[in-house]
């Protein structure tokens, strides 16, 4: 099993939807948990941190964790083109090493 | 304030010849990661230096590859006698001095190898 699981997609959602990225983790000692955008040919730049339970939002962002779960996910509100990117789920596991998925193709139809 | 810099953008070599990547952190920046991304996958961890403490090797593939960082600032990974596996982006990021492992990761643009 891998320590960061992400469904690879694409998903695809039409311009003003809501986009829904999960992620699962297997260290239940985990305490960190970040999203990371990747447009095609660039390197990834963070969206969103979260480190409790429970929801997090910024803009159109927010972020949900679950720990009991091991499960984290990304919700992003009246999607727009621009959106269009790979999103990664990284995980802190303890120390100062972060464990990336291998990141949610996310296409936002106009 | 310029963020991370990497050097070469791109480097075509070919098999078996040694290769240096480059990476310039964010000034003041304490730690430095190095990591590999294959197309279409996502970011291998290779190495992790922290001011002058031994770095965390423990993602290396293999010992062709090794990394230094000199003065705690620039960092160079070296990867020997290339082969084509080795093609990927290769991607360093930098953070501010931890205080907890609560951090935000800096990357740089990447310097993308094709080993032939």
């Amino acid at each position: 099993q891998k320590e960061v699981e992400q469904n690879s997609g694409p998903l695809s959602v039409p311009e003003g939807a809501i986009a829904s990225l999960n992620c699962t983790y297997s260290d239940r000692g985990s305490q960190s948990f970040f999203w990371y955008r990747q447009y095609s040919g660039k390197s990834p730049e963070l969206i969103m941190s979260i480190y409790s339970n429970g929801d997090k939002e910024d803009g159109r962002f927010t972020a949900q964790l679950n720990k009991a779960s091991q499960y984290v996910s990304l919700l992003i509100r009246d999607s727009q083109p621009s959106d269009s990117a790979t999103y990664l789920c990284a995980v802190n596991t303890g120390g100062f090493k972060t464990i990336f998925g291998a990141g949610t193709r996310l296409f936002v139809k106009a | 304030g310029a963020g991370v810099s990497q050097s070469p953008s791109n480097k075509v070599t070919e098999k078996g010849k040694d290769v240096e990547l480059r990476c310039d952190p964010i000034s003041g920046h304490t730690a430095l990661y190095w990591y590999r991304q294959s197309l279409g996958q996502g970011l291998e961890f290779l190495i992790y230096f922290q001011g002058n403490s031994a770095p965390d090797k423990s993602g290396l593939p293999s010992d062709r590859f090794s990394a230094e960082r000199t003065g705690g600032s620039v960092s160079t990974l070296t990867i020997q006698r290339t082969q084509q596996e080795d093609s990927a982006v290769y991607l360093c990021a930098s953070t501010p001095a931890p205080t907890s492992n609560v951090e935000t990761q800096y990357f740089g643009p990447g310097t993308r190898l094709l080993v032939l």
